[in-house]
């Protein structure tokens, strides 16, 4: 049971490129999410899927898109890099039913240069 | 005014001691109250769920003012590893909607 993995730990991009950043969880859970971490800002929501089939914007989507690719897997996809997206991110997962814990992977450390 | 604000620290304490945060929350609407533990470069993990009649786990003791509109974190007989960074999480109404505090950092020395 490997709980939230993500791939890969570490990128350096060029200003322009694209890439995807893979998520994937082995616990069932339904609902999944991407955040990004920055200095001082404290983690903030990208984009989230409720379960299989749905995703939805959240605080900062912009310049970013996702896949539900099936229930184990969120993607996260940077068409077309920039510095401001250097940063940290973080996949989560969270179970169904009355709880709010959420469930992290390791993080994916990000420079666009 | 950011939704939800903690004192960005560091705190710096000896092994023993006891220490407390506060974290701010400008919704009146919130519902649910969390602290997560964040170590350096690592991934959140959550610490306690905050219940408005206040608990308690082992050293850490949570606490909800919904009067005042904060959450609080005391936590007793400091360990070495107890640094971390601690992120106060607080969820509104509307689905998940969940924001999360910078975080207050929290040095234990020896």
């Amino acid at each position: 049971n490997a709980g939230v993995t993500q791939t890969p730990k570490f990128q350096v991009l060029k200003t322009g490129q694209s890439m995807t950043l893979q998520c994937a969880q082995d616990m069932n859970h339904n609902s999944m999410y991407w955040y990004r971490q920055d200095p001082g800002m404290g983690l903030r929501l990208i984009y989230y899927s409720a379960s299989e089939g749905t995703t939805d914007k959240g605080e900062v989507p912009n310049g970013y898109n996702v896949s539900r690719l099936n229930k184990r897997e969120f993607s996260l996809r940077l068409e077309s890099a920039a510095p401001s997206q250097t940063s940290v991110y973080f996949c989560a997962s969270k179970p169904a039913g009355f709880t709010d814990t959420q469930y992290f992977g390791p993080g994916t450390r990000l420079t666009v240069l | 005014r950011k939704e939800v604000e903690q004192d960005p620290g560091p705190f710096n304490v000896p092994e023993g001691a006891t220490v407390a945060f506060n974290c701010t929350y400008s919704n009146s609407a919130s519902q649910s109250f969390f602290w997560y533990r964040q170590d350096c470069r690592k991934e959140p993990k959550l610490l306690m769920s905050v219940y408005s009649s206040g608990n308690e786990d082992g050293r850490f003791t949570a606490q909800l003012n919904r009067a005042s509109q904060y959450i609080s974190l005391l936590i007793r007989d400091s360990k070495l590893s107890d640094s971390a960074t601690y992120l106060c999480v607080v969820r509104g109404t509307g689905g998940f909607k969940t924001i999360f505090g910078a975080g207050t950092r929290l040095f234990v020395k020896a």
